[in-house]
């Protein structure tokens, strides 16, 4: 069973809150990632990091940052969210060498208002 | 443009049939995962397969990996509703460490 976990599960907030979407893995993995994912669709990655203090963005552009300060930890910043910002974020990692075989979170369902 | 196309789109089947959905592309890939994904969940990795014409089984589901390793095909034999969910094919090309996932495939199955 795998060891990530994301919090909070859900969050609804207002239009220019600053938010942080915590994650943690308890699986010593080197790599970790954050999907956006609409309802019932394709994930589109946002973040990833290679170890600590490597980001990197993805393929599909965020104005969300991260930050690798610790292994286990990869924490997603929204500095003003937007309406557009709505959709689940999902959290996953790897262990290095795995063929990028990812362990997911729960997610975090974020709606703003 | 979607790299890996999965079809159908929406699956509605009635509990005891078979089904097969498809992840197809026109770029090789060196390996293919499966995932499965229920409601307010994360996807949870069903398989990965990286030889060209592999089939791998996994109690009533069956992947196959196509022989050029552009397509990948997922059999499920006398469906339950336990296997209701999100499923997304997920590839890795040999020039990239990163995983390009599928449309999905959401199939529901009735009691």
């Amino acid at each position: 069973e795998a060891d990530i976990y994301q919090t909070p599960r859900y969050l609804v907030i207002g239009t220019g809150k600053k938010i942080t979407l915590e994650c943690s893995q308890t699986m010593g993995h080197d790599k970790m990632y954050w999907y956006q994912q609409d309802p019932g669709m394709e994930l589109h990655l946002i973040h990833y990091s290679y170890g600590v203090n490597s980001t990197e963005k993805g393929d599909l552009s965020s104005e969300s940052t991260v930050s690798r300060i610790r292994t286990e930890h990869f924490p997603l910043t929204l500095e003003s969210a937007r309406p557009s910002h709505t959709s689940q974020y999902l959290c996953a990692s790897s262990h290095r060498g795995s063929s990028e075989k990812l362990f997911f979170g729960s997610g975090t369902q974020l709606s703003v208002l | 443009t979607q790299l890996l196309e999965q079809s159908p789109q929406f699956l509605s089947i009635q509990e005891g049939e078979n089904l097969t959905v498809y992840c197809n592309s026109s770029s090789v890939f060196s390996s293919l995962q499966w995932y499965r994904q229920e409601p307010g969940e994360g996807p949870v990795l069903l398989v990965t397969v990286v030889t060209g014409g592999e089939v791998k089984k996994l109690k009533r589901l069956t992947f196959q990996f196509g022989d050029a390793r552009k397509d990948s095909s997922l059999h499920i034999t006398a469906a339950q509703p336990g296997d209701t969910g999100l499923y997304l094919c997920a590839g890795l090309r040999d020039s990239s460490y990163k995983l390009i996932f599928g449309s999905g495939t959401r199939l529901l199955v009735r009691p």
